[in-house]
């Protein structure tokens, strides 16, 4: 069925580090492409999405490009701020079933 | 801001207690959902409604009971439950595909 693996946490980054958090998907047919990002204390926002293949989708600085070959959608961003900590998750709609499929979720901390 | 309101926003109950989470929108989407959030575990589905019927009940104990009373509204109503219940109950809407997060009911069972 379609699923969503995205890498384990927490990842500790400096200010102003480069910032990568994998996220590759199974599905099938041509799924939309979520991340969302829940700040501490608070329920989930969505961050970017992108609806086909090679869309990229941006943000407050973020950006994932949705990658059909490599089943991919890896969130980046340039240089993160002490207020980019939150958990991220990647998330896939269609495919199989219509359901919104979330990977586990990735915790950011960004030290100043 | 999404434009889905829940409340209320934390909530501790005892394990004989029946209590309701309320979720509400408008954003004139057709379709509500009710998640679990609960530490180190990956966000789990708990019902779906879709024009008011309930197209999904995963599995959950009968402890939860939903409520659709009309596209806007969402309840959660809760009796008996356990410590093991205590999360965060998130609930969303949407039209198609993109969903929109409420900020939550911190529940703790004691």
């Amino acid at each position: 069925g379609d699923s969503v693996t995205q890498m384990e946490g927490p990842v500790t980054l400096s200010e102003e580090a480069f910032l990568t958090i994998n996220c590759t998907y199974t599905a099938t047919g041509y799924p939309s492409l979520f991340w969302y990002v829940q700040y501490p204390g608070e329920g989930l926002q969505l961050l970017l999405k992108a609806t086909k293949a090679d869309d990229k989708g941006s943000n407050k600085g973020f950006e994932a490009t949705y990658r059909k070959e490599t089943t991919s959608f890896h969130l980046e961003k340039g240089s993160v701020q002490v207020s980019d900590s939150a958990v991220y998750f990647c998330a896939l709609y269609g495919g199989a079933t219509n359901k919104l499929i979330f990977g586990t979720g990735t915790l950011l901390a960004v030290q100043p | 801001e999404t434009g889905v309101t829940q409340t209320p926003r934390h909530l501790v109950m005892g394990m004989t207690n029946k209590k309701s989470l309320k979720c509400e929108q408008h954003l004139g989407h057709n379709a509500m959902y009710w998640y679990k959030q609960s530490a180190k575990k990956p966000l789990e589905l708990m019902f779906v409604y879709s024009l008011e019927e309930r197209v999904e009940n995963n599995s959950v104990p009968s402890r939860f009971s939903p409520e659709c009373p009309n596209s806007s509204h969402l309840f959660l109503h809760l009796h008996t439950l356990q410590p093991e219940d205590s999360a965060l109950y998130l609930c969303a809407s949407s039209r198609t595909g993109e969903q929109f997060f409420g900020p939550g009911t911190r529940l703790t069972v004691l």
